[in-house]
């Protein structure tokens, strides 16, 4: 089964900053990596697919880049509604896996 | 728009089953993957499988072999999740995600005698 190592696990950060969040694939995901946003009690959201395609609809301080093993989350300029849980999925082969999260906090 | 609307909370005994429904809108049904994934606290988000609702083919994360059993009904765009032989570990949220794109609520399950 691939890996992935999410970091950090919890990130606390000021509304304007830029936010980066990593996924780590213990092999080659081929760009097989989405990232999602979950509210408490609520259902994931798809942010970005595919590394760096943007969702319908999600603002664009969300971006997405990497390949081979390595990928990051970018959120340019952080809004006080980006308060969330974010974790990463590779899609690439079966089974397929989720990073742990990264609950993210307003400082 | 993309929806899924899925069954409400369980309460079930140990050694039971139970089947969860996930009714799909505003797509063709038979056309897209429909993924299960398990959430539970501290244990993250894990892939159950899928199925296939235009030939009802499936494929399971090997963990969750003969736990788990995917259908689906053409007819009402409703995909189906069966667990069998439940115990308190198998307490958690459920949801189902069409792929990977959209998600359902999700169903909490809770196995307590």
């Amino acid at each position: 089964d691939i890996q992935m190592t999410q970091s950090p696990s919890f990130l606390s950060a000021t509304v304007g900053d830029r936010v980066t969040i990593n996924c780590k694939a213990s092999q080659n995901i081929n760009k097989y990596l989405n990232w999602y946003q979950q509210k408490l009690g609520e259902a994931p959201k798809r942010l970005i697919y595919n590394t760096n395609s943007l969702q319908t609809g999600i603002p664009s301080r969300f971006s997405g880049s990497g390949s081979g093993t390595d990928y990051t989350l970018t959120i340019s300029s952080l809004q006080p509604e980006d308060v969330a849980t974010y974790f990463c999925l590779q899609h690439n082969s079966g089974p397929y896996t989720f990073g742990a999260g990264t609950k993210l906090e307003l400082k | 728009q993309v929806q899924l609307q899925q069954s409400g909370t369980e309460l079930v005994k140990p050694a039971s089953s139970v089947k969860i429904s996930c009714k799909a809108s505003g797509y063709t049904f038979t056309s897209n993957y429909m993924h299960w994934i398990r959430q539970q606290p501290g244990n993250g988000l894990e892939w159950i499988g899928w199925i296939y609702p235009g030939n009802g083919n499936t494929k399971y994360n090997q963990k969750f072999d003969g736990k788990a059993t995917l259908t689906a009904d053409k007819s009402s765009s409703t995909a189906y999740m069966q667990l069998s032989s439940l115990t308190s570990e198998d307490s958690a949220v459920y949801f189902c995600a069409k792929s990977f794109a959209y998600w359902g609520q999700g169903t909490l399950v809770t196995v307590s005698s």
